[in-house]
């Protein structure tokens, strides 16, 4: 089975960081992209950053490009997120999930899959 | 970007019914969807990609139709543990998710 656990969440001020960790167990980690989406409590979805399998591409949304990293261990099956000049509005439940697809059919399809059950980030003065 | 438009915002079923969401794309995004039903409490599950695959596991009362900009998910008959959220997500440009319909007991 393949499991999830994030860690690092918590209250911080406005300005500051956070580091976000994923720890992963159950598949061959460094051959899988790894996903960040985030969600405010009570509200949708958004994707935040993925990662290749290697760490040689990185790609992030508008909203956080620039203040956030995306990185990852494979030797430590762990996947991280890296957020500077926090805002308020980085408040949500950060989860990681894995990117799973099916390269058997045409076009190939994508889906994030598993999740873990997520981190609060709390930006508040 | 693409915007990901869900309808309604919220469906009122009653056990055994029959629901039908709602999932429109600003642009095309082909058969590039997925569908993800959240309960409270919970992270996201995958139910549908390509737009009408179900993922290992889900049961045959859900099913997707689509492509293009015009999707829907429909639950033939409505059981309990299917009160909850579901999103649409595209993945033919990036990721983009809907804001989500939340299917509550009539």
């Amino acid at each position: 089975e393949v499991l999830l656990v994030e860690t690092g969440g918590g209250l911080v001020q406005p300005g500051e960081s956070l580091r976000l960790s994923c720890a992963a167990s159950g598949l061959s980690f460094s051959t899988y992209w790894m996903i960040w989406v985030r969600q405010v409590p009570g509200k949708g979805l958004e994707w935040v950053a993925d990662i290749k399998g290697d760490g040689s591409d990185k790609f992030y949304v508008d909203s956080v490009r620039g203040r956030f990293t995306i990185s990852r261990d494979n030797a430590r099956n762990s996947v991280f997120l890296q957020m500077n000049s926090l805002r308020a509005e980085d408040t949500a439940v950060y989860y990681c999930a894995r990117l799973t697809r099916d390269i058997g059919v045409v076009p190939a399809a994508f889906w994030f899959d598993p999740w873990g059950q997520g981190t609060l980030v709390t930006v508040s003065s | 970007e693409i915007v990901m438009t869900q309808s309604p915002a919220t469906l009122s079923v009653s056990p055994g019914e029959r629901a039908t969401l709602s999932c429109r794309a600003s642009q095309s995004v082909n058969s590039n969807l997925a569908w993800y039903q959240q309960k409270p409490g919970q992270p996201p599950r995958v139910l549908i990609y390509g737009a009408s695959t179900r993922a290992t596991g889900v049961p045959v009362r859900f099913s997707g139709s689509g492509s293009g900009t015009e999707f829907t998910l429909t639950i033939s008959s409505l059981q309990s543990e299917d009160f909850a959220v579901y999103y649409c997500q595209q993945y033919n440009n990036w990721w983009t998710f809907g804001q989500g319909t939340k299917v509550e007991i009539k």
